[in-house]
């Protein structure tokens, strides 16, 4: 039982360029979450999807987009990468007992 | 505006001794309270969490937390805190109970001395 998992966990890209944060839960979950955390800023929310076919905006959104996969996986990609998405992104899932969310290991990315 | 506060920003405490870490909200209802914990370059180790009942909620690794209505808290403490709880402490709610996610405040950070 591997729980949240989440790749790459390290990335370095130049501004412009694309990317996709792959995630995955093994707990059967319907929900999913990305998060990003910055110094300071503690967590904050991207996008979820709350069961499998649906996403929504959270927090930030602006500069995302997301697919639900399946209900295992949700990514999270990055178009145009940009400088102020330096960052630590986590992925959680939460359970349908009392809104437990359950954190991967996180991705640090760095936009040069 | 709804939000989460945690004023302190850095806790510095001697190893053995008590610790609170101090969490306010403002929501119009009494949401559900949750604190996680970050070690250095590692995601997030829930706690503990408050739904409802008994307002004293017990957690991992010897933390507690108490719920106070009237003052919008959810304050984590320890009575005796050891080296290893080094870390960044988030205090999260989750204002509606569904599946939209949680507001976290910003964090604290926990120093020990040795």
């Amino acid at each position: 039982n591997a729980g949240v998992t989440q790749t790459p966990k390290f990335q370095v890209l130049k501004t412009g360029q694309s990317m996709t944060l792959q995630c995955a839960q093994d707990m059967n979950h319907n929900s999913m979450y990305w998060y990003r955390q910055d110094p300071g800023m503690g967590l904050r929310l991207i996008y979820y999807s709350a069961s499998e076919g649906t996403t929504d905006k959270g927090e930030v959104p602006n500069g995302y987009n997301v697919s639900r996969l399946n209900k295992r996986e949700f990514s999270l990609r990055l178009e145009s990468a940009a400088p102020s998405q330096t960052s630590v992104y986590f992925c959680a899932s939460q359970t349908g007992n009392y809104n437990e969310q359950f954190f991967g290991p996180g991705t640090r990315l760095t936009v040069l | 505006a709804q939000s989460v506060t945690q004023p302190d920003i850095h806790i510095t405490v001697s190893e053995g001794a008590s610790l609170e870490l101090r969490c306010n909200y403002s929501y119009g209802a009494t949401p559900y309270l949750f604190w996680y914990v970050q070690s250095p370059g590692q995601g997030l180790q829930l706690l503990l969490k408050y739904f409802s009942g008994d307002t004293l909620v017990q957690g991992i690794k010897g933390f507690e937390a108490e719920f106070k209505r009237s003052q919008s808290s959810f304050n984590l403490r320890k009575p005796s805190v050891h080296w290893s709880d080094a870390a960044e402490y988030f205090c999260a709610v989750d204002p509606g109970g569904g599946a939209d996610g949680l507001t976290f405040g910003k964090g604290t950070h926990l120093i020990i001395q040795p």
